[in-house]
């Protein structure tokens, strides 16, 4: 199975600062022949179910702030939020669909310092 | 609306079976595969399996190979996700989720349900 370690568990940002979320694949997810990144980001806000932030590692879902950026390849990958907001104190997850199982990281908890 | 909307929370008893609905609203369900996902009290995502609706086609984790069941019921636009000998670490939400239209067997989740608590207690 293909692990995701993500880091770190948890980070405090100022309102305004900038978050960074890192997301390691213990293989390489990149497919060579159409040079895609099979990852996701999603984000988790308490009692809710994740919602879709980033796929194809820097693909931005339609309707996400242009705030949420994603970047990296093979094996390293990274999400950015390039001014935090109120609203996105959550929960950040990664998730690998280049071969099954899916997996997920296990988790960023963002809050506000 | 698109939306997948689920059945509400269970109790159940250790060594029961559950079975959680999840009803497309919205859009066409053979056009999309689902996953379902759980995610246990305070803790990560975990991955169960999938269900093609067009053709009732499955693939499951392994972990939960010979428990996990999914079905579907195409009239009603519904999918089932049937677990079998429960056990106290079986309690979580249950999440169904969609794949984008015309993605097949992999890929990421563009919607997904509000969620079915199941807990397995004595």
């Amino acid at each position: 199975d293909i692990v995701l370690t993500q880091s770190p568990k948890s980070l405090a940002v100022s309102l305004g600062e900038r978050a960074t979320i890192h997301c390691k694949s213990s293989q390489n997810i990149l497919y060579s022949s159409n040079n895609k990144n099979y990852l996701a980001w999603y984000q988790q806000k308490p009692g809710q179910p994740p919602k879709l932030l980033i796929y194809w590692a820097s693909t931005r879902e339609s309707g996400v702030p242009d705030r949420f950026s994603g970047s990296g390849s093979e094996s390293d990958f990274t999400l950015t939020i390039s001014s935090l907001q109120a609203e996105d104190v959550a929960t950040y997850y990664c998730q690998q669909h280049y071969n099954p199982p899916l997996t997920f990281g296990g988790g960023t908890k963002v809050e506000l310092k | 609306q698109v939306q997948l909307v689920q059945s509400g929370a269970e109790v159940k008893k250790p060594g029961a079976s559950v079975k959680v609905s999840c009803e497309a609203s919205g859009f066409t369900l053979t056009d999309h595969y689902i996953h379902w996902v759980r995610q246990a009290p305070g803790q990560g995502l975990e991955w169960l399996g999938w269900i093609n609706p067009k053709n009732g086609g499955t693939n499951y984790a392994q972990h939960f190979q010979g428990r996990v069941t999914l079905t579907r019921d195409t009239p009603t636009n519904t999918v089932y996700l049937d677990l079998t000998g429960l056990k106290a670490e079986d309690t979580a939400v249950y999440y169904c989720a969609r794949l984008p239209r015309d993605y097949v067997r992999l890929g990421w989740f563009d919607l997904w349900g509000q969620g079915t608590l199941v807990a397995v207690s004595s």
